[in-house]
């Protein structure tokens, strides 16, 4: 079945760059995933890559996808506190209902 | 607002009573989906609409759980007999068609006592 896998903590310092690392199962996505969680609240969709794209830049952040490795990747640039809080990627299943797979989520704690 | 809703934002319950949630979902958005998420974990799903009709269940969805969208706009999920392992938020996403994204609601927190 599905799996997806992430990383469960990163820290960085404020203005420095922050990769946030995903690896995936289902090499027929169409479409992969970002989603940014703050405390307490619901998902909030950050980008998205479609599968036949190796990048994708969006301001501060950029979607690198390498669908051989089946490795999936967030870069968020000067990274600021208001960026602390938990990241998710996801990957729908390719038939059916297209119900997301996530991962357990990335705690990104950003020090001042 | 013309996202996705959901209410109550959080609810605290005893062991043993029964809870409904409701989802609003975007418009004109056919296709609904219920997830719940655990602490530490991320979403997973439990169940999905398309208009009315209920097409997949998880096997998270136990038999004291159960949704409906009768008019294939809102949604509600009631979970009867409730146990201290239900306490989780519960996530309603929304979508148009059936590649497209799916956009989250704020969620349900449940805490049982």
């Amino acid at each position: 079945g599905e799996d997806v896998e992430q990383s469960l903590f990163l820290s960085v310092r404020e203005g420095d760059s922050s990769v946030i690392n995903c690896t995936y199962t289902d090499s027929s996505s169409t479409y992969l995933y970002w989603y940014k969680q703050e405390p307490g609240a619901g998902l909030q969709l950050l980008t998205y890559i479609f599968s036949n794209m190796d990048m994708k830049q969006d301001q501060r952040l950029t979607v690198l996808l390498n669908k051989k490795d089946k490795h999936l990747s967030l870069r968020i640039a000067d990274t600021q506190t208001g960026d602390s809080a938990i990241y998710f990627c996801a990957e729908p299943t390719s038939v059916g209902t297209y119900k997301y797979i996530f991962g357990t989520g990335t705690r990104l704690k950003v020090l001042a | 607002d013309t996202g996705v809703s959901q209410d109550p934002r959080h609810k605290i319950t005893k062991r043993g009573q029964n809870v409904t949630f409701r989802c609003d979902p975007i418009s004109e958005h056919n296709r609904l989906y219920w997830y719940r998420q655990t602490l530490g974990q991320g979403p997973e799903f439990l169940t999905y609409f398309q208009n009315e009709a209920q097409l997949e269940k998880s096997r998270l969805l136990s038999d004291r759980f159960s949704a409906e969208r009768p008019k294939g706009s809102f949604s509600t999920l009631e979970i009867q007999r409730t146990e201290q392992g239900d306490s989780a938020m519960y996530l309603c996403a929304s979508k148009r068609g059936s590649t497209d994204t799916q956009y989250f609601g704020p969620g349900t927190r449940l805490t049982v006592l």
